[in-house]
């Protein structure tokens, strides 16, 4: 399974554009990258998830290049709101069975 | 409203005492997942069950047991072999068709072991 690695904090201020880097250098070939949000005290929830390129919805931007060997979640224009832990998963599959891996994500905390 | 339920949201046992963590699903998943959560840590999981009557050990399993004999339930217990069982306690569930990566989390339950 791939392994990630990602800035354990960052900080940043309500209005801008936060941009999450996830390295995961030994990424399969049929492997999606993931991120989801946890708020503390509640499960994690799904926000985003792409295999190359660029995803857009209406939460976040994922940004994979052409190696796929990191990718970059952008969360725009970013509210108190939005301050939780980020994790970014790959790949996952094991004899069969999809067994997605948690590391222990980065934690965003908003300042006013 | 489809969703996952998790009972109770806390619960406090002491030690030596088996406890049953309830988790039901009505998103007519196949696969449902069971992981741990301690203080400023990830998730790890536990054990996980892609079908009915069929389930697998995760990265964490001892102290704990599954059964899965209903497509919408998979209880926890934790046992009082498991040496540090005080956790927050997430229940999952995906489907195994196209959109198997999305994973559905419950509310959790805290439990604490004294």
């Amino acid at each position: 399974l791939a392994k990630t690695t990602q800035p354990i904090s960052m900080d940043s201020y309500e209005g801008q554009e936060v941009n999450i880097t996830c390295s995961h250098n030994n990424i399969a070939t049929n492997d999606y990258i993931t991120w989801y949000q946890q708020f503390p005290s509640q499960g994690p929830r799904f926000i985003i998830q792409g295999y190359k390129t660029k995803v857009t919805n209406e939460v976040a931007s994922l940004f994979i290049p052409a190696d796929r060997k990191s990718s970059t979640l952008s969360l725009p224009r970013v509210s108190l709101s939005d301050t939780a832990v980020y994790y970014c998963l790959v790949g996952g599959f094991s004899g069969g069975s999809y067994i997605p891996t948690f590391g222990r994500g980065t934690s965003l905390i908003v300042h006013p | 409203d489809g969703g996952i339920t998790q009972s109770p949201k806390y619960l406090f046992r002491k030690e030596g005492q088996n406890v049953t963590l309830s988790c039901e699903q009505n998103l007519n998943h196949d696969a449902m997942y069971w992981y741990r959560q301690d203080p400023g840590q990830g998730l790890r999981l536990i054990y996980y069950s892609q079908i009915v009557n069929d389930f697998q050990k995760g990265d964490i399993a001892e102290g704990y047991s599954v059964s899965r004999e209903k497509k919408e339930s998979f209880p926890l217990t934790v046992t009082s072999a498991q040496k540090n069982p005080t956790a927050f306690y997430l229940c999952a569930s995906s489907s195994t068709g196209g959109d198997y990566y999305e994973q559905y989390f419950g509310p959790g339950t805290r439990l604490t072991v004294t």
